[in-house]
């Protein structure tokens, strides 16, 4: 079965510092994986995505994400963390039992970027 | 804006009522996903439709049940309700066929159970 574990509960980081918010999978097949960031009393917000290709993966608001095959490993990225990047951030894989397949949703992390 | 639509925002409740919560997908997406976020179990798939049948099944309970109409929109019913099933209803819409595209999800519809 597919799963993502986000080992952190929360992540503090200095404004103007880079940040990384760690993520681990575990699938049968080609991962398809998923980074999404959630808003107080908002719905998430999609960020980026890894298929296939290149290893470093650009997304939304200045985010990356590192695919590691090797380890299993997704990590989200920032080179210069934002006080407004304060949000609770998922990571999810692509469930590929089904014909398209829901997102399996890690536990979720929480960034707190001080001023 | 996600371009996913989910009546009502907030509602609340008694123990025992049914509920029905309602979702409008991106305009031409056929999948519709319905998750539930709670503090305690994260979120958590329900169930998939797509282009009207059922597609996929998660930790859904018996009380609950979902439909996909031939406008595309989607309903989430919840009856029997407990105080448990308060909780965010996230409903989320991807384009059809494959595996590699994203979700685009709407903003929610918490359910306060009193």
């Amino acid at each position: 079965a597919q799963s993502v574990a986000q080992p952190e509960d929360q992540v503090n980081v200095a404004e103007g510092n880079p940040l990384t918010v760690k993520c681990t999978y575990s699938v049968s097949g080609n991962p398809y994986l998923f980074w999404y960031v959630q808003y107080p009393n908002r719905g998430l917000q999609f960020l980026l995505k890894y298929i296939t290709g290149d290893n470093l993966v650009k997304g939304s608001y200045g985010f990356e994400a590192e695919f590691n095959k090797s380890q299993t490993s997704f990590h989200l990225k920032k080179p210069s963390a934002l006080v407004s990047d304060s949000a609770l951030y998922f990571c999810a894989v692509r469930d590929q039992g089904g014909s398209q397949g829901n997102l399996i949703f890690g536990k979720g992390t929480k960034l707190s970027v001080k001023p | 804006d996600s371009g996913v639509t989910q009546t009502p925002k907030h509602l609340i409740t008694a123990t025992g009522q049914r509920v029905t919560l309602r979702c409008s997908p991106r305009s031409g997406d056929l999948s519709v996903y319905w998750y539930q976020q709670s503090l305690d179990q994260g979120l958590q798939f329900l169930i998939q439709y797509y282009n009207g049948e059922e597609r996929a099944k998660g930790n859904i309970l018996e009380r609950f049940s979902a439909q996909q109409f031939p406008d595309l929109h989607s309903e989430l019913n919840l009856s029997s309700l407990e105080l448990g099933d308060s909780a965010l209803y996230f409903c989320a819409s991807s384009a059809l066929g494959t595996p590699n595209t994203e979700a685009f999800f709407g903003q929610g519809t918490r359910l306060t159970v009193v």
